[in-house]
């Protein structure tokens, strides 16, 4: 057990839907990233939050957001979801001492897995 | 493509046999994780390098970086069951903005 915990663990949802994912960090952890795991295109890197504020962004969509709360939380927001947006995502957290910007072990949560139909 | 290579994509090993899978880049790596994956699963950290020439080990499994800091080499020994997995390599680089780069996974099945 990592320590991170993701909401839902399964969601299965509609085309043109909304949705949103949660993840709490491992205690202590200042940094969250938001991953998105498919079969064609691995492991891709959405976007960090440090401490409450957006430090970094990957291959985020535009119809994707996130935001870190002040107890560092954080939720994933998908909107008008597509066929495509189906896969795995993670979140994972690092302490993070250097502001975002330190090379840190990052622990991954259980994913949760989003079916769109 | 990936910005790190893994190789091989995918192994099957007979159970008590030794196998090795490797992670390369083509530039100078600050930090190099090995993670493994159960099908659908999170990913677990194993072990990280970052010196030239560092060696770790954890049970049977035994992780080097290179002296150049652009390859690393992931090896199992006796394999087992508990082994088979999904092994994925991460690394910062210096290009990379303190994101982790990635590999495209080693799946590794173990026959009995």
């Amino acid at each position: 057990d990592s320590g991170v915990t993701q909401t839902p663990k399964h969601l299965i949802t509609a085309t043109g839907q909304r949705v949103t994912l949660r993840c709490s960090p491992r205690s202590g952890d200042l940094s969250v990233y938001w991953y998105q795991q498919s079969l064609d295109q691995g492991l891709q890197f959405l976007i960090q939050y440090y401490n409450g504020e957006e430090r970094a962004k990957g291959n985020i969509l535009e119809r994707f957001s996130a935001q870190q709360f002040p107890d560092l939380h954080s939720e994933l927001n998908l909107s008008s979801l597509e066929l495509g947006d189906s896969a795995l995502y993670f979140c994972a957290s690092s302490v993070d001492t250097l502001g975002g910007r330190a090379r840190e072990t990052q622990y991954f949560g259980p994913g949760t897995r989003l079916l769109v139909l | 493509s990936q910005e790190l290579e893994q190789s091989p994509q995918s192994l099957i090993v007979q159970e008590g046999k030794n196998l090795t899978i490797n992670c390369t880049s083509s530039k100078t790596l600050y930090g190099l994780y090995w993670y493994k994956q159960k099908y659908g699963e999170g990913l677990i950290f194993l072990m990280m390098l970052q010196k030239g020439g560092e060696e770790k080990s954890h049970e049977k499994i035994t992780a080097k970086l290179d002296e150049k800091k652009q390859q690393s080499s992931l090896h199992i020994t006796a394999s087992q069951p508990s082994h088979a997995g999904i092994y994925l390599c991460g690394a910062y680089r210096r290009d990379s903005n303190y994101q982790l780069i990635w590999g495209a996974g080693t799946k590794l099945i173990i026959k009995p």
